[in-house]
């Protein structure tokens, strides 16, 4: 257990609609990351949240928005879904401390179905 | 373009010998490359990180070496064991500190008894 979680574990959902993936990172890491994992694509960084501010952005399309909440639990927002958006979405955190080369942990991941 | 690859999707090998799995990239210098370990529908879970100035590190049964001349990682298992088998994954962070990370599309590994 990495002490990482994430809600709901399976999502199924239609085309168009709007759905919220949860995450609580693991205690005391201030860092929250976002990754879309798919067959073809293999797990890509989708965006990353430190201390509540926006940190860093990889290919998160527009109809995705993320957030981090002063509890340090983060929320990612899939809205006008498409067929294509159907993945495994996982949250990762990690350590904060200045200059550090932390690995990060993950959580179980949630699978996103869009029919 | 920046590419990060792992040397094939899927590798078969007999119990008790070293699995040795390669990881490429192009066009990165990174700070720091990781493996991580996969089972089926579950997330990644860190095995080892590797500094840029460092070629070697070693964790019970693992070892990773990086050369940064080649672009390039090797992870060994040794004396491996059909629990081993698992999707391993290589990751590099171009910068120190928390910053996000590249992942290779992964080696599927099957251990044999």
């Amino acid at each position: 257990d990495s002490g990482v979680t994430q809600t709901p574990k399976h999502l199924i959902t239609a085309t168009g609609q709007r759905v919220t993936l949860r995450c609580s990172p693991r205690s005391g890491d201030l860092s929250v990351y976002w990754y879309q994992q798919s067959l073809d694509q293999g797990l890509q960084f989708l965006i990353q949240y430190y201390n509540g501010e926006e940190r860093a952005k990889g290919n998160i399309l527009e109809r995705f928005s993320a957030q981090q909440f002063p509890d340090l639990h983060s929320e990612l927002n899939l809205s006008s879904l498409e067929l294509g958006d159907s993945a495994l979405y996982f949250c990762a955190s990690s350590v904060t401390a200045g200059t550090s080369y932390n690995e990060q942990f993950f959580g179980p991941g949630t699978r996103l179905t869009v029919l | 373009s920046q590419k990060i690859e792992q040397n094939s999707e899927a590798l078969n090998i007999q119990e008790g010998k070293t699995a040795t799995l390669t990881c490429n990239y192009t066009n990165y210098s990174p700070a720091y490359l990781q493996w991580y370990r996969q089972d089926p529908g579950r997330g990644p879970v860190f095995l080892l990180l590797i500094r840029e100035n460092e070629k070697e590190k070693r964790k019970e049964r693992l070892k990773v070496t990086f050369d940064t001349t080649l672009k390039q990682s090797l992870f060994h298992i040794t004396a491996s064991q059909p629990a081993d088998s698992a999707t391993y994954l290589c990751a590099l962070a171009q910068d120190s500190g928390n910053t996000p990370l590249v992942f290779g599309k992964g080696t599927r590994l099957s251990v044999i008894a």
